[in-house]
């Protein structure tokens, strides 16, 4: 079974560019999260989908951030403008609609500088 | 709110000593409690998990049991290898929902 893809793995920008990010989770999957782990601190939900529809997206920065999952497939996370503060892990994470386990995949690093 | 506090790291072991990392969480309900591993350099990997009170996980010789009383849930292993550095993340997924709350991780090194 594939795991959960995502890219691109790096980042590099500059401040007030934006940059996209993709996830493709595991076939199947139902439920989908982004989260934001900055270095040195725990994964931070940003927004969770089930299917195509938004579940929590309290923690999302919506001024600067979006996501969308069209489909209930694949997703992608949107910063525009980049600040440098958003340096940072971008995990996404994968979960069948009703299971106890999360399956993440390798996280993309940005660098905003 | 629901939360998750770890001990802090570093934590610096010698080969086949014995291994503690102490999570106690704070939830409403009954949350399932996990615990992650976080390789340099990839993603966290799902390590053991528990799901109701004295259910005890275990996985490649690490064990926690899940203590409703003390609201802990506390990582052990009887004898670390160098192959166990990394960082270690303790997390509750609420009952009845899907969220999952991180602890801030704890790094383990273990020396030759």
């Amino acid at each position: 079974e594939a795991g959960v893809a995502q890219s691109p793995r790096y980042k590099i920008i500059e401040k007030r560019q934006s940059v996209a990010f993709w996830c493709n989770p595991i076939s199947g999957h139902a439920t989908l999260y982004w989260y934001q782990q900055i270095l040195g601190q725990g994964p931070k939900l940003l927004i969770q989908f089930q299917n195509n529809g938004v579940v929590d997206d309290s923690q999302l920065p919506k001024d600067r951030f979006s996501a969308e999952r069209l489909k209930g497939v694949d997703s992608t996370l949107k910063i525009q403008p980049a600040k440098l503060e958003d340096s940072a892990v971008y995990l996404c994470a994968s979960s069948s609609l009703w299971g106890n386990e999360q399956y993440f995949g390798p996280g993309t690093r940005l660098t905003v500088t | 709110g629901n939360s998750v506090t770890q001990m802090e790291g570093p934590v610096t072991l010698s080969e086949e000593a014995f291994l503690t990392i102490n999570c106690t969480y704070t939830a409403t309900g009954y949350p399932s409690l996990f615990w992650y591993v976080q390789y340099p350099g990839e993603g966290l990997q799902l390590l053991l998990k528990a799901t109701k009170a004295d259910d005890k996980g275990s996985n490649k010789g690490f064990e926690a049991t899940y203590r409703k009383e003390t609201t802990s849930f506390h990582l052990e292993k009887g004898s670390v290898q160098v192959s166990d550095s990394a960082v270690y993340f303790c997390a509750l997924r609420t009952p009845y929902g899907q969220n999952f709350v991180f602890g801030p991780g704890t790094r383990l090194s273990v020396l030759p």
